[in-house]
């Protein structure tokens, strides 16, 4: 079993829908949890950062972090054909530069 | 903030040649940086962990032989990939963590290596 599973996709939604993306873990020693975007060819984007259990919102982003169940998501508002791209769920057992353990990515498709 | 480069964006080489790839955080100081490696469709995959003025830590299956990192200083660290072949073809992706900050990694935008 992976220490984290994330369900690969591709997942298609029509333009203005609410995306939920999630991860399972199975390490509960993970505190800090990360989704980053990547379009094709091109380095991850840092999208929400947060740190154990709790939501964080920016703009049409929102993460949401439940320790006890060993899960995270991360919903998108409003969703746009330039929101397509795969999306990498990562977490790290401490801050300060540690490293992290990803997901395998969500590839998400927006459509006109 | 928080921009890393990496050069060169797209090289190509011949097999039994060595390629150096570069790792730059432009507006912070980094004092670990990652080097990561990705297959078409795959999640990356940690190769190394560099801390700035000292040796680099891999992962387990990784040659440290063949992928030489050094971290001279807070703002670089570089990668060179030694006599490659076909199969060291891939997309190499550094990663740096802030100097004292709440560990965001940051990504730089790549490297694509082709040997032929």
């Amino acid at each position: 079993q992976k220490e984290v599973e994330q369900d690969p996709g591709p997942l298609s939604v029509p333009e203005g829908a609410i995306v939920s993306l999630n991860c399972t873990y199975s390490n509960s020693a993970f505190q800090y949890f990360m989704w980053y975007r990547q379009y094709s060819r091109k380095g991850p984007e840092l999208l929400m950062y947060t740190y154990s259990s709790g939501n964080k919102e920016d703009g049409r982003f929102t993460a949401q972090v439940d320790k006890s169940s060993k899960y995270i998501s991360l919903f998108i508002r409003d969703s746009q054909p330039s929101d397509s791209a795969t999306y990498l769920c990562a977490m790290s057992v401490t801050g300060g530069g540690n490293k992290l353990t990803f997901g395998t990515g969500t590839q998400l498709k927006v459509e006109l | 903030g928080a921009v890393v480069s990496q050069h060169p964006s797209w090289v190509i080489c011949k097999s039994g040649t060595s390629v150096k790839i570069e790792c730059r955080s432009l507006d912070f100081q980094a004092t670990t940086m990652f080097w990561y490696r990705q297959f078409p469709k795959q999640s990356l995959m940690l190769m190394a962990t560099s801390n700035e003025g000292s040796k680099a830590t891999y992962e387990q299956g990784v040659e440290k032989d063949k992928f030489l990192i050094n971290h001279a200083s807070l703002t670089l660290s570089t990668l060179t990939v030694t006599s490659a072949h076909p199969e060291d073809s891939s997309f190499y992706i550094c990663s740096a963590s802030a100097t004292g900050g709440s560990g965001e990694q940051y990504f730089g935008p790549g490297t694509r290596l082709t040997v032929t």
